[in-house]
């Protein structure tokens, strides 16, 4: 199992951009997430599924649009990148009946 | 919404000594409460959890008290070893169904040798 998966691993992008951080789990978890960590701070939520074509906001979802046609992948799209989202993202998985979540090892973002 | 505090933000211990950071949460719905340690650039790593029917777990030289009554918990690490030294963040959440999953600032810890 290669666990949760992301990429790209970091990433440089110009106020305006568009780009997609892309998960991957292959432990057919249902439940998906979608976590930004600033600077010294803790995890906040973006958005979250609870199964294929199942997908929710969380605490801080302005600026990001998830999809989930699969139960292995939920990318995450940010459509016009502003500096606040410099970040780093992380992508985390749960199977149903436990509550341990799995996360990626992360997607460092640069928006300058 | 849930709320979850978390102290001290950095704290420094010689190697052997304990320590001991603590959380506050606000939400008395909130029934599980893992505990995350995270080494610098890497991804966040569970160490620990309890649930809200429980007052104290232990795993080696790691434990985890829960006061529901003042919704407070705490990590104890004993015997403090140099590959401890991480940043350490709590969370709470509601167990079942999406777990939203509300997580503290982190502290970070120094073991020195």
């Amino acid at each position: 199992n290669a666990g949760v998966t992301q990429t790209p691993k970091f990433r440089i992008l110009k106020i305006g951009q568009s780009m997609t951080l892309q998960c991957a789990q292959d432990m057919n978890h249902n439940y998906m997430y979608w976590y930004r960590q600033d600077p010294g701070m803790g995890l906040k939520l973006i958005y979250y599924s609870v199964g294929a074509g199942i997908t929710d906001k969380g605490e801080v979802p302005n600026g990001y649009n998830v999809s989930r046609s699969t139960t292995e992948d939920f990318p995450l799209r940010l459509e016009l990148a502003a500096p606040s989202q410099t970040s780093v993202y992380f992508c985390a998985s749960r199977d149903g009946t436990q509550e341990t979540q799995y996360f990626g090892p992360g997607t460092r973002l640069l928006v300058l | 919404g849930e709320n979850v505090e978390q102290h001290p933000s950095t704290l420094s211990v010689q190697e052997g000594d304990s320590a001991v950071i603590k959380c506050t949460y606000s939400d008395s719905a909130s029934n599980y409460f893992p505990w995350y340690k995270q080494e610098l650039g890497k991804r966040p790593q569970l160490i620990i959890d309890i649930r809200s029917n429980v007052g104290e777990k232990k795993d080696q030289r790691i434990a985890v008290t829960l006061n529901k009554t003042a919704k407070h918990f705490s990590l104890h690490i004993t015997e403090t070893q140099p590959e401890d030294s991480a940043v350490y963040f709590c969370a709470a959440s509601n167990a079942g169904g999406y777990q939203k999953v509300t997580f503290g600032t982190g502290t970070k810890l120094q073991v020195i040798p």
